[in-house]
């Protein structure tokens, strides 16, 4: 089965201090990418997404994700993280079989917390 | 702004209790989704459906079934609540291609006592 490994469960960083979530998944074909954002009390939104082109991706509030086929890895980055920041960061992936796409698979999320 | 609403922000049921979770979007989104959210596990997809009356089970279908009479409405019906369904659940919907991007609602947190 197709899975998707996030390596931080909990990351503590200072205001100002850069960031890096780490992304990997098991599907070696075709695959389009994506994270998304929990703040608090709020509903799950789309960050960033990747379907093909420039492997770079870059999203809302300055966030940016790079694709690494050969790693099978979608980090996210941020160079300056900021209090608002503090949320929950869930990479998710869809596998593309043969043209039709199955269903996002998620994984487990990475709780941000910054300190002011 | 799409927006998809779920009836219950918390609800508290009793075990073998059935319980019905009600999802309705705005956007006339064809795909709609149920996942459950627990801490440590991320996502798990429930039920989806691309249509009206149709249904495709996920991940974890069992002790769940679904209704989707209209576009904009889909439910998720618990059967015979259990303790182990104690959760938050999340509805979410998309347009065209199905998972280009999902728009969640605020989650149902549910607990079977």
């Amino acid at each position: 089965a197709q899975s998707v490994s996030q390596h931080n469960h909990h990351v503590i960083l200072s205001e100002a201090a850069s960031l890096e979530l780490g992304c990997n998944y098991s599907y070696g074909g075709t695959v389009n990418l994506f994270w998304y954002v929990q703040y608090p009390g709020q509903h799950l939104q789309l960050l960033l997404k990747y379907f093909s082109g420039d492997p770079l991706v870059k999203g809302i509030k300055g966030f940016e994700a790079e694709f690494i086929k050969s790693k099978f890895s979608f980090n996210l980055r941020k160079p300056s993280v900021q209090w608002s920041d503090t949320a929950e960061y869930f990479c998710a992936v869809t596998p593309n079989y043969g043209g039709s796409q199955g269903n996002l698979i998620f994984g487990k999320g990475t709780k941000l917390s910054v300190k002011p | 702004d799409v927006k998809v609403t779920q009836s219950s922000r918390y609800l508290v049921k009793r075990t073998g209790e059935k319980v019905f979770l009600e999802c309705v979007q705005d956007m006339d989104h064809e795909n709609m989704f149920w996942y459950r959210q627990d801490p440590g596990l991320g996502l798990r997809l429930i039920y989806f459906s691309y249509d009206v009356k149709m249904k495709e089970k996920g991940d974890i279908p069992e002790g769940y079934s679904v209704s989707r009479e209209k576009k904009e409405r889909f439910s998720l019906i618990l059967e015979s609540a259990s303790t182990n369904q104690t959760s938050m659940y999340l509805c979410a919907s998309s347009l065209g291609r199905p998972n280009e991007k999902l728009f969640f609602g605020s989650g149902t947190q549910l607990s079977v006592l």
